[in-house]
This record gives structure tokens, sequence and C-alpha cells, in this order.
């Protein structure tokens, strides 16, 4: 299994819910990443997990909380979020190459 | 100054064309990679370099250590390959190039 899988593929959200992303690989990458991408824009790295410990923060709001409960998976809750966070959510893993999931098409309204 | 730079940003080419898309970074690495997006789709992961050169199919990447240069070719361009080309340089995170939107013409 040399798949990254995120769910879900689409979330429309209101400024008020709280909702969470998931990500799961089964290939025992111990080195698994969270990017925020906007349209015709290069990833931005929001959090890197290794060995399933938070090793990378970069400067990202508190409205958003990573969290990686094992070795395959990892979540990103989401609350009070502002229009602007509108974006691709890929979440990546890493033994050496990097394997992205399909991403997660976020609307906040 | 972006610590990797690409170039071209866009490049749009005839089937069958010889493509290079050049990658240059400014930071020591442990590895560099070449990535393919499509549109509205997730990233795939062509290529981990950390010195020389591979080869898979008709894409060809080459890196140079001491210039802190690689290029991604790809030969006998075909439709099916227009995509956007983002090189990443890995060292205790992973750093993005802009990306080449690349657009092969049939």
């Amino acid at each position: 299994d040399t798949e990254v899988t995120q769910t879900p593929k689409h979330l429309v959200m209101g400024m008020t819910n709280k909702k969470s992303l998931k990500c799961e690989q089964h290939m025992g990458h111990r080195a698994m990443y969270w990017y925020k991408q906007k349209a015709k824009k290069p990833p931005e790295l929001m959090f890197v997990y290794s060995y399933e410990k938070l090793s990378i923060n970069e400067s990202v709001p508190s409205r958003f909380s990573p969290e990686c409960p094992n070795s395959s998976l990892l979540n990103l809750h989401l609350h009070a979020l502002q229009p602007e966070d509108s974006a691709l959510y890929l979440c990546a893993s890493s033994g050496g190459k990097l394997f992205f999931g399909s991403g997660t098409q976020l609307s906040v309204l | 100054k972006n610590e990797v730079e690409q170039s071209p940003q866009n490049l749009t080419a005839q089937e069958g064309e010889f493509i290079t898309i050049n990658c240059s970074y400014s930071v020591g690495i442990s590895a560099l990679h070449w990535l393919q997006q499509h549109p509205g789709g997730g990233i795939v992961s062509l290529f981990m370099l950390s010195s020389g050169k591979k080869k898979h199919g008709r894409l060809i990447a080459t890196i140079n250590i001491q210039e802190k240069h690689s290029s991604l070719h790809i030969t006998a361009s075909h439709p099916r390959d227009s995509a956007v080309y983002i090189c990443a340089v890995r060292d205790d995170k992973i750093i993005f190039g802009k990306g080449t939107r690349l657009h092969i013409l049939p």
C-alpha cells in the first residue's frame, strides 16, 4: 500500500463550525506533514510530525490544531475558521520519497 | 530572495518537444524532490535525488550538488505531461519552489 488517504475530499463549513480533516498512511513512514495550498501557488508547510511528535509548527493560527494519534494517522482539527482559510489542504508522508494525499478542498463561508 | 527558484514559471511547447525545467537552491539540502501536480489534483512524487541522475520512462532528473542546481527533462513530450512541476528541497523541513506550469499542445 503506497497511498496517503485523505478524507473528506471536499468540505464546506461555516465560521462557527468545528470539523476535522483526516489523513492515513500504512507505509510505516514516521514523518507526516500538513500543507495548505491556495490556487496557483505552491504548497505552504503548516505542521510536521516526526515519530508522532510535533516537530515543526510554521506559526499557524490556533484555529488549526493538529493531532497525531498513532503512527498511521494524522488529523487536523478546524475551529472558527475564516473565509481566507479556504484552500486545498494536503497531507504528505515520507520515509525518504514524498507521498501526498489527494487533498481536502475546504471552503469556509 | 526565495530559497528555491524555478525557471521558467510558464512553458508552452508542441507535442514531441524536449522540455527542460530548472531549479536552483541556496540552502544546504539532504535531498531534492521533483513533484508533479495536475489541475485540481494531488501531488505525485517523480524523483528524489541526492546526487547524479535518475531516469524513469521519458523523464530524466539531474542534480549538481556543488552548483546547487537540478534539472528535470521530458523527452518526446505529450499533452498528458501538461501539469505543474514543482521542485522541493529537504533539510529539516521541505521548501517548495513556486512551480513551473507546463502546457503541451497537440
